[in-house]
């Protein structure tokens, strides 16, 4: 069964530092994997979207890297700000088309003064 | 830019009754998804269509029902609601089946 999982849960961290947070997949055949920000009683927003050949993308303060060889994708959330603070989604797609999409759970991120 | 509007954002159901979720996007994207999403859970996807009159289910389309009438226009009918149906659902929409997704900022439904 295609799974993603992400990690760690959930995360608090100091207004303007780093932080990492990590995604590991099985999904088969892998076609993209997609980091969605997600603010708290709103819609996900996508971050990037990384396909096999991509082994780094940014996107402002976001940098997500992907290893298709371990299956591990991870984003890096440089100085943070205080509208950081929200669930951050992983996305694997198998095949390609948005009717295979695998969800993860989040990683649920605070970001604190 | 309105993207993808949904409407009620807020609902509460008696067990037994039924409604419908409207989704309207402006982007002229012809795919279209209605998603729920249940604590502790991902994303799952109950319905989704790749054009105008063209629609199928997806990993949990049991007690739903869709239809696809415009490009714009693709609303979630909920049949008999139970408490299973409490959850937050969101529509998607995106230009092409490998492209980003657009979503709704989601209608909060709880079935008493």
């Amino acid at each position: 069964k295609n799974q993603v999982e992400q990690s760690p849960q959930s995360l608090i961290i100091l207004e303007g530092k780093n932080c990492t947070l990590q995604c590991n997949y099985t999904v088969s055949p892998f076609s993209n994997l997609r980091w969605y920000k997600q603010d708290t009683g709103r819609g996900p927003v996508s971050l990037t979207i990384m396909t096999f050949s991509e082994n780094t993308k940014s996107n402002g303060r976001y940098t997500a890297t992907l290893d298709a060889d371990t299956k591990q994708s991870s984003l890096h959330i440089t100085a943070s700000q205080l509208s950081d603070s929200a669930s951050y989604i992983c996305v694997v797609s198998e095949g390609g088309t948005a009717s295979k999409l695998t969800f993860g759970t989040g990683t649920r991120l605070q970001v604190t003064l | 830019n309105a993207g993808v509007t949904q409407t009620p954002k807020f609902r509460i159901l008696k067990i037994g009754q039924s409604m419908t979720l409207q989704c309207t996007q402006d982007m002229n994207h012809n795919y279209m998804y209605w998603y729920r999403q249940d604590p502790g859970m991902g994303l799952k996807l109950i319905y989704y269509s790749v054009g105008a009159g063209i629609t199928d289910k997806g990993e949990v389309p049991n007690g739903y029902n869709v239809s696809r009438s415009t490009t714009e226009d693709f609303p979630l009918r909920l049949e008999l609601a139970a408490p299973s149906q409490t959850s937050v659902y969101f529509c998607a929409s995106s230009p092409i089946s490998t492209g980003e997704l657009f979503f709704g900022e989601g209608s909060r439904l709880t079935v008493l």
